[in-house]
């Protein structure tokens, strides 16, 4: 099974960028990237998800590495509302089943 | 809209205990449903999915089985409850790349 890993925690001041990276080593060509946040004791979240190309969309970015064995989100202005645990996750199987890595607790500070 | 519904919130029960726990989605048809399981302080474990009724395929050999009855609906069963099976349990729906998250059911096996 293809893994994901991620710092286990990232701090940010409030309204500055942050970036989340996460490794892919193992992923393989048609695998999807996907991203979601988790709020304590609610279900994660949708963020973004991509292949090849960068993707943007209202939430976040998504930069993927050429080589596709790494990624990283990216959080334009950090609010106290972004503090969560970030998973990165492959889709491995083509039928949409996700395998998440540990995640990153994002810290931020006022 | 769509919403997902898992139930009940939380859950205490004894060792060697059935499980029973249900989600329903409304608003949609024939999407793809998955549980995940969540241990305390670590990220998500896929446990099941289906693609449609009666289809259901495991990620993970365990005590645990699921059902698919309705289209709409997913069971996560166990017919004797192991202490490693308290967690945050987790049941999810996609129809194309994203996937919508419930509540969770928070269960504590004494």
């Amino acid at each position: 099974d293809a893994k994901t890993t991620q710092p286990n925690s990232m701090e940010s001041n409030e309204e500055e960028p942050v970036h989340l990276p996460c490794n892919h080593s193992t992923i393989s060509g048609t695998d999807y990237i996907h991203w979601y946040r988790q709020l304590p004791s609610q279900g994660p979240e949708y963020v973004i998800h991509g292949l090849t190309s960068n993707v943007n969309n209202r939430m976040a970015s998504l930069a993927i590495a050429e080589d596709r064995k790494s990624s990283t989100l990216i959080l334009h202005r950090a609010t106290l509302r972004d503090a969560a645990v970030y998973y990165c996750a492959v889709d491995q199987t083509g039928a949409n089943n996700l395998f998440f890595g540990t995640g990153t607790r994002l810290t931020v500070i006022p | 809209s769509q919403t997902i519904h898992q139930w009940p919130a939380t859950l205490v029960q004894p060792v060697g205990s059935p499980l029973s726990l249900e989600c329903t989605v409304e608003g949609t048809s024939n999407p793809n449903l998955y549980w995940y399981r969540q241990a305390a302080g670590r990220g998500l474990q896929l446990l099941f999915y289906s693609v449609g009724i009666g289809q259901i395929s495991s990620e993970v050999p365990q005590n645990l089985s699921a059902s698919r009855p309705q289209d709409r609906q997913f069971i996560l069963s166990s017919k004797k409850l192991l202490l490693s099976d308290s967690g945050f349990y987790l049941c999810a729906w996609s129809e194309g790349r994203e996937q919508y998250f419930g509540p969770g059911t928070r269960l504590t096996v004494t």
